[in-house]
Order: structure tokens, then sequence, then C-alpha cells
């Protein structure tokens, strides 16, 4: 077990909707990261924040934005669902202040868009 | 933009046997990072490489990392059934930022 927890665990939904997910870092951690693994385009970063700013972005779709609260948890908010976005979805926490800044995973999100 | 390239992809082994998996990447970094990932399920640290040169081992495996060829290596000694899972390098360009991951090398140990 990480300390990184994620809810929910599966989410099935259609086309066109929008779903929110849910990530807990490690106590203490105060940087949170959102990854994407799906077949096609493997396991890719999506954004990252820092103590509730945004710090970096990778290839997040503009349907897609997340943010973190002052309590450290994040949301990722995924809209106008389309088939493709179909996959699992990681959050990862760091202290991301000191020089070893192990990202720890969490159990995931499987989102299923039928 | 950093590329990280893992192989071979698949890799169907005996047990008792020994192979490497390797990790190339394409720009200057001395933190590189190894994880294992069980289907459909997280992923699971294994090695944490920062400096070059580094060289670490827990159990059958091991991984070194060459900050001036761009290259990591993890070294499986006498597989066993219980190693079989997808293993991922991933490169992090500086402290703290995100992780760019290979595309994974699905090991199946056989008996």
């Amino acid at each position: 077990d990480s300390g990184v927890t994620q809810t929910p665990k599966h989410l099935i939904t259609a086309t066109g909707q929008r779903v929110t997910l849910r990530c807990s870092p490690r106590s203490g951690d105060l940087s949170v990261y959102w990854y994407q693994q799906s077949l096609d385009q493997g396991l890719q970063f999506l954004i990252q924040y820092y103590n509730g700013e945004e710090r970096a972005k990778g290839n997040i779709l503009e349907r897609f934005s997340a943010q973190q609260f002052p309590d450290l948890h994040s949301e990722l908010n995924l809209s106008s669902l389309e088939l493709g976005d179909s996959a699992l979805y990681f959050c990862a926490s760091s202290v991301a202040t000191a020089d070893r800044v192990e990202q720890y995973f969490g159990p995931g999100t499987r989102l299923t868009v039928t | 933009e950093l590329k990280v390239e893992q192989n071979p992809l698949f890799l169907s082994m005996q047990e008792g046997k020994n192979y490497t998996i390797y990790c190339n990447y394409s720009t200057t970094s001395d933190r590189l990072y190894w994880y294992r990932q069980d289907p459909g399920k997280s992923l699971e640290s294994l090695f944490v490489l920062l400096s070059n040169g580094a060289v670490k081992q827990e159990g059958r495996l091991m991984a070194s990392l060459d900050t001036k060829a761009r290259l990591s290596t993890l070294h499986i000694t006498a597989a066993v059934h219980d190693l079989s899972a997808t293993y991922f390098c991933a490169v992090e360009e500086t402290s703290g930022s995100r992780l760019t991951f290979g595309e994974g090398t699905q090991l199946t140990v056989n008996p």
C-alpha cells in the first residue's frame, strides 16, 4: 500500500458524460501528478499540482481539467467523454522538496466509456 | 522532447535463466526509476537510481544507470515465475518533475 488513495476504483459511463476522479496523496506530500495509461498511448503524464498550484502540464486534453484543494487532495475532471478516454488513470504523490522525490502511485481508477 | 525506449517489449524466459532489459533515454538526466506492474494493478516502485554508476539490487533483480550512455539496465538472475509482470523504466528530467515512461517490457517466466 503506497498510502495514495483514489476513488472510485471503477467507473463506467457513456459518451458525452462528465466524471470526476479523486486522489488523496500520502500524508505530507505536497505534489500530486496525474497519469493516464491506455493500450495505444502507454503511460502518459497529464498534469502536476504542487501545494495547490498547477506546476506542469503534459498531454492533457482541453476537455480535461484538474485542481488541488487546500487539504491537498486532487480531482481530475473529464468531460464530453469519448470512447478513446477509456483508460486507467493513476494519481501519484511526492514530497517534491528533497533530493529524493520518488513518486508513489495510487491504485488507479479504471474508466470505461461506452 | 524526452523519449524513453525499452527493449525488448516482450520477453518470455524459462525459470532459472538470466536476462537483461534495456532502457535508453534521449536527454541528460541522472534520475531513473524502475517500476513493476501486475495486470490491472498499480505501479510498484522497484529501484530509484539517482547518479551515474548507481547500482541497486533486490533479490533476483539488479538495476544500473549509465548517464553518459543514457542507458539503464534491469538484470534478472535465475528467473522465477513470480517475476512475471510488466516492467517500466521512467526518467525524471529534474527533481520533482514529471516521469516519462518507457513502453514497458512484458515479462513471462515459464516453468
